[in-house]
């Protein structure tokens, strides 16, 4: 059973990088080329955000929004992925989930870590 | 941005009950549409995709239906472990792919 598991500090200082790790564990992150794996982060506020996505091939694409501040990483090896969000303020904190984005046979995001809280503050 | 709105906000409704929610796009999305459930403090979990096709393990009394800038998610007959939020969400643009803003379904 394909699970995913965030991980990173659940604090992050105002200007400073918010780095999570996703742990993919059940299942290869490589196993089809159909499989991208993305980030999510929701708030109260402005509900459930697309941050971005990877493949396992390192390709990635971001939101427009946030494509300014976040990159993304990907360990096959580890079988890992990782999320880095830069400059981050007050309205960075959220809860941020991992998600496996299944592309075939259409297009949704079928597997979900249980999300990890961040709050930005000093 | 594609916005998604959905209808109503909240909901309440009995066991037994069937209902229906909402979800309007901003522009034609044909049917790359997608249905989650949310229970508080859980990950949202996919319900529905491509607007009418049932993601496996999903009951039945759970449906949707749609296409173009009009969708709805139907649940048949209510159980209480049916109350949660629900949201929409669209995979035609990933520039980027959208979400509603959420269904809260309450006793």
């Amino acid at each position: 059973q394909l699970q995913l598991q965030e991980s990173g500090p659940g604090l992050v200082k105002p200007s400073e990088t918010l780095s999570l790790t996703c742990t993919v564990s059940g299942d290869s992150m490589n196993r089809s080329p159909s499989f991208w794996w993305g980030w999510v982060r929701q708030t109260p506020g402005r509900g459930l955000e697309w941050i971005g996505g990877i493949h396992y091939g390192g390709n990635t694409y971001y939101s427009p929004s946030l494509k300014s501040r976040v990159s993304m990483s990907v360990d096959t090896s580890k079988n890992q992925f990782s999320l880095r969000l830069r400059s981050v303020t007050a309205t960075d904190t959220a809860v941020y989930y991992c998600a496996r984005l299944d592309n075939y046979p259409e297009t949704m995001f079928d597997r979900w870590g249980q999300g990890t809280l961040v709050t930005v503050s000093s | 941005d594609i916005q998604m709105t959905q209808s109503p906000s909240s909901l309440s409704a009995s066991v037994g009950d069937r209902v229906t929610i909402t979800c309007r796009a901003s522009q034609h999305i044909s049917n790359y549409l997608n249905w989650y459930q949310q229970k508080p403090g859980k990950a949202p979990k996919l319900l529905i995709y491509a607007a009418s096709t049932l993601q496996g393990g999903v009951p039945s009394r759970f449906s949707g239906s749609g296409s173009g800038t009009e969708f709805t998610l139907m649940i048949s007959s209510l159980q209480p472990d049916d109350f949660a939020s629900y949201y929409c969400q669209q995979s035609f643009s990933t520039s980027p792919y959208t979400f509603g803003q959420g269904t809260k379904l309450e006793i």
